[in-house]
């Protein structure tokens, strides 16, 4: 079956332009993780959602950070004016369940640079 | 804070030669630990998980993790390394609500011929 998978798989942008990543779960998953990979570390967590509502947004560095998932599958991370320091991978994964006991399916990954 | 140490950034070892990674977690109970791997282009993929029971766990292309609460650790292994294995390992705790995982900030493993 068809795993996680994220559109666009680069995007270069312009510091300021305001950029949408999408994720798309494996059916059935009613959990879904951003992650945000910089150069040489591991995954930070950046939001969770259960279902269409977000359970923990924790992990946004800031308000330019905005993450939607209306009908509870597909999810947009939005990212408004667009700072350098934001060039990093941001990863998606999706779990049957919103506990650690269900395994998180990653996506590719969107890697985003800004110029 | 919950967090995950994994000290050795670079490891290189000869194929055939035996492997161990290190991680360290800092929380205040027992966590679910994870080990992923990365590689080039592809995605993150488990290798193993613990969540409780016996401490030694058994996971995908032979590698094995051994849980040591008193430690702090869940270091991963393997015994005959193969070059497909270089690539980036990841260790990782999770909670049983929320389910967000804490990476730490991987090592990178390369392979001599």
């Amino acid at each position: 079956g068809a795993g996680v998978s994220q559109t666009p798989s680069n995007k270069v942008t312009e510091k300021g332009k305001y950029v949408e990543l999408r994720c798309d779960p494996i059916s059935g998953h009613t959990a879904l993780y951003w992650y945000r990979q910089s150069l040489g570390q591991g995954p930070e967590f950046l939001i969770y959602f259960q279902g269409t509502g977000a359970a923990d947004d924790s992990g946004l560095p800031n308000d330019r950070f905005f993450a939607v998932r209306p009908e509870g599958s597909v999810s947009t991370l939005k990212i408004q004016r667009t700072e350098r320091g934001d060039s990093a991978v941001y990863l998606c994964a999706s779990s049957l369940g919103p506990t650690s006991a269900n395994e998180q399916f990653f996506g590719p990954g969107t890697r985003l640079t800004v110029l | 804070a919950q967090s995950v140490t994994q000290p050795d950034i670079h490891i290189t070892v000869s194929e055939g030669a035996s492997l161990e990674l290190r991680c360290n977690y800092s929380y205040g109970a027992t966590p679910y630990l994870f080990w992923y791997v990365q590689s080039p282009g592809q995605g993150l993929q488990l290798l193993l998980k613990y969540f409780s029971g016996d401490t030694l766990v058994q996971g995908i292309k032979g590698f094995e993790a051994e849980f040591k609460r008193s430690q702090s650790s869940f270091n991963l292994r393997k015994p005959s390394v193969h070059w497909s294995d270089a690539a980036e390992y990841f260790c990782a705790v999770g909670f049983n609500q929320g389910g967000k995982l804490i990476f730490g900030q991987g090592t990178e493993l390369s392979v001599k011929p």
